[in-house]
């Protein structure tokens, strides 16, 4: 059964980097691509962006001037920085794989579990 | 960006009740709309993609329908694991945008 199991820092202060990691287990990582998304307490969600195996992204542009992300394919790892974090970055981070199918919209179908990141001095 | 608006925000039905969620996108994004299931603390669980097409394990109870700017999603008949919010997508273009959710509670 394939799983996400995401960490990274809890607690950061105002003009830290956020740094959260996403591990792929029992599934193929090629084959899809992968996404972040964050909800603030309380709120909606909010997609942060993507990237495949390859490591090309498609970004927020909301956020695209802090937001930078990275693969290891020989770990099936991907992970999401965000830098000079405020206030308005605490949430739930979510890591989630994205399914592009010829002649299909593309759609998030398995989600990790969420990280609950805090900007707080 | 695509903005995305559910209606209603919040809804309260009973179980055993037809209930239609409604999403409206600011401009045509043809069938590319997806819709998740979020509980309290937990990560959301997608239930269809490509407007109508259902997500494998979700209960043929869910059903969506629509194209261009509006869209539905429709439980035929509430069970009480159905008591979440749910979201739609839009993976027509970037950024992907939610709807701002709709809550469905238990009258």
């Amino acid at each position: 059964q394939v799983q996400l199991q995401q960490w990274g820092a809890g607690l950061l202060k105002p003009s830290d980097t956020l740094s959260l990691t996403c591990a792929v287990y029992g599934g193929s990582f090629s084959d899809y691509y992968w996404s972040w998304n964050r909800q603030s307490p309380g709120k909606g969600l909010e997609w942060i962006g993507e990237i495949n195996h390859s490591g090309s992204t498609n970004l927020n542009p909301a956020l695209k001037s802090r937001v930078s992300m990275s693969v290891d394919t020989s770990k099936n790892q991907f992970s999401l920085k965000l830098t000079s974090v405020t206030a308005a970055d605490t949430a739930v981070y979510y890591c989630a794989r994205g399914v592009a199918v010829p002649g299909s919209s593309d759609r998030f179908d398995l989600w990790g579990r969420g990280t609950l990141v805090t900007v707080s001095s | 960006a695509t903005q995305m608006t559910q209606s209603p925000s919040s809804l309260s039905a009973s179980v055993g009740d037809r209930v239609t969620i409604t999403c409206r996108a600011s401009q045509g994004i043809g069938n590319a709309l997806g819709w998740y299931q979020q509980k309290p603390g937990k990560a959301p669980k997608l239930l269809i993609f490509d407007t109508s097409s259902l997500q494998s394990g979700v209960p043929s109870r869910f059903s969506g329908s629509g194209s261009g700017t509006d869209f539905t999603l429709t439980i035929s008949s509430l069970q009480p694991e159905d008591f979440a919010t749910y979201y739609c997508l839009q993976d027509y273009n970037y950024p992907r945008t939610f709807g701002q959710g709709t809550r469905l509670e238990i009258k």
